[in-house]
């Protein structure tokens, strides 16, 4: 399977603490996405980061790629309780058409 | 002004019907796409579409046929319905090209009885 695995599979934070998930995959990629999925609905694209970039920012997420060990980290500080979702990332395999592969997901708890 | 939309949200129906799913986006994208998320929320995908041609397959059974009207709109269609099928159903577009990003619909779940 080419599926990505992340972990944690659940993590339980506090509000204002940080959150750091883990991604890892298989195979060279054009660029590596994450997305937050929250109950019950669809998912909404959060970043992307492209195979050669190494960190990107976009407001309170940091998210890191490293190619040579075929991981990603995503880093949301200053959690939120509206940051409870499900987090995936996803990799667009070097196949020469987008083919989004989907990570099993980290499902993210912030408690007031 | 939802971007990608899919009817209906909820479908129940018995093994062995044929029903489908519909699909439209209005942001001018080029490429649409099935994902299938099982109860341990894996997703899947499943089809890709091209300005209204196959791009990618899956290996999903036959029973499985998408449809294509044009390219704001991608419709899956399911004979035979089995218990295993399911699950929620996600359709997607992005505009053509690598490094884009995906627009997801709402989801539909099916639950085969």
């Amino acid at each position: 399977s080419q599926q990505g695995e992340e972990d944690p599979q659940a993590l339980s934070i506090q509000e204002g603490e940080n959150a750091t998930m883990n991604c890892s995959y298989k195979t060279s990629i054009n660029n590596l996405q994450w997305y937050r999925q929250n109950s019950g609905r669809g998912l909404v694209h959060l970043i992307l980061i492209r195979s050669n970039e190494r960190e990107k920012h976009s407001g309170r997420l940091r998210v890191t790629l490293d190619t040579s060990k075929k991981s990603s980290s995503l880093l949301i500080t200053a959690s939120r309780a509206a940051d409870t979702a499900s987090y995936f990332c996803a990799t667009d395999p070097n196949t020469g058409f987008q083919k989004l592969v989907f990570g099993t997901g980290t499902r993210l708890l912030v408690s007031p | 002004d939802t971007a990608v939309s899919q009817t209906p949200k909820y479908l129940v129906t018995q093994m062995g019907n044929d029903k489908s799913i519909k699909c439209e986006q209005n942001l001018g994208h080029d490429t649409m796409y099935w994902y299938k998320q099982d109860s341990k929320k894996f997703l899947k995908i499943m089809f890709s579409y091209n300005n209204k041609e196959l791009i990618i397959n899956e290996t999903v059974p036959n029973r499985f046929s998408p449809k294509s009207p044009d390219k704001a709109h991608l419709n899956l269609h399911i004979n035979s319905l089995e218990l295993g099928d399911s699950a929620v159903y996600f359709c997607a577009s992005s505009r053509q090209g690598l490094n884009t990003e995906a627009f997801f619909g709402q989801g539909t779940r099916l639950t085969v009885v």
